[in-house]
């Protein structure tokens, strides 16, 4: 079974560019979420899909940063403009639903971003 | 508001030893307690996930507790091996997939 598929691995910007990410998710896997990780802490969630609508959002810089998830299967996430501190690995993960053993969630290898 | 706290961020073991790491969290109505693994560079691989209706899950040498009244879990890695050493994270998951992340207890095993 194909994992979780993100690219591009890694990316160099400076401040104010622009940048997306994609993210092909675990194939039948409803829930899709996109997660920010600081060098050193855990996880951050940033928006959460289930099928093409989103559930949770609310921790989404929503003046620069921005996701959709096209007939519920590929996502991206686009920042612009970028800031220093948007530097960090972006993480894709995918489950097939939200309810019982449905909740494991599986991760793809991530996006590293460096903003200059 | 969900908080995951894991204690200690940084563990340095003798190859052969069993160990304990620690997830404490803030709500009990998780649904879920899931245990990942993250090697440098990598992303989070899932090794163990207890449901709420679950004390304990094992997978070989692993071996994953929880108590949601005490707002504990406990992730037990038996005779430790050098390639045991990564960065080990814990998740509660709500009913409704929502995850909240600790920040992880980095394990260095020698040999």
């Amino acid at each position: 079974e194909a994992g979780v598929a993100q690219s591009p691995r890694y990316k160099i910007i400076e401040k104010r560019q622009s940048v997306a990410f994609w993210c092909n998710p675990i194939s039948g896997h409803a829930t899709l979420y996109w997660y920010q990780q600081i060098l050193g802490q855990g996880p951050k969630l940033l928006i959460q899909f289930q099928n093409n609508g989103v559930v949770d959002d609310s921790q989404l810089p929503k003046d620069r940063f921005s996701a959709e998830r096209l007939k519920g299967v590929d996502s991206t996430l686009k920042i612009q403009p970028a800031k220093l501190e948007d530097s960090a690995v972006y993480l894709c993960a995918s489950s097939l639903g939200p309810r019982g053993r449905g909740n494991t969630i599986y991760f793809g290898e991530g996006s590293w971003l460096t903003v200059v | 508001k969900q908080e995951v706290t894991q204690i200690p961020a940084a563990l340095s073991v003798p190859e052969g030893e069993n160990l304990v790491l620690n997830c404490s969290f803030t709500d009990s109505a998780i649904y879920n307690l899931q245990w990942f693994r993250q090697d440098p560079g990598k992303g989070l691989t899932s090794l163990l996930l207890i449901q709420s209706s679950q004390r304990e899950q094992t997978s070989g040498r692993l071996n994953a507790s929880l108590d949601k009244s005490s707002g504990r879990s406990t992730l037990y890695i038996a005779a430790s091996q050098p390639g045991d050493s990564a960065t080990y994270l814990c998740a509660g998951i709500t009913n409704a997939g929502k995850s909240t992340f600790g920040d992880g207890t980095t394990l260095t095993v020698k040999p």
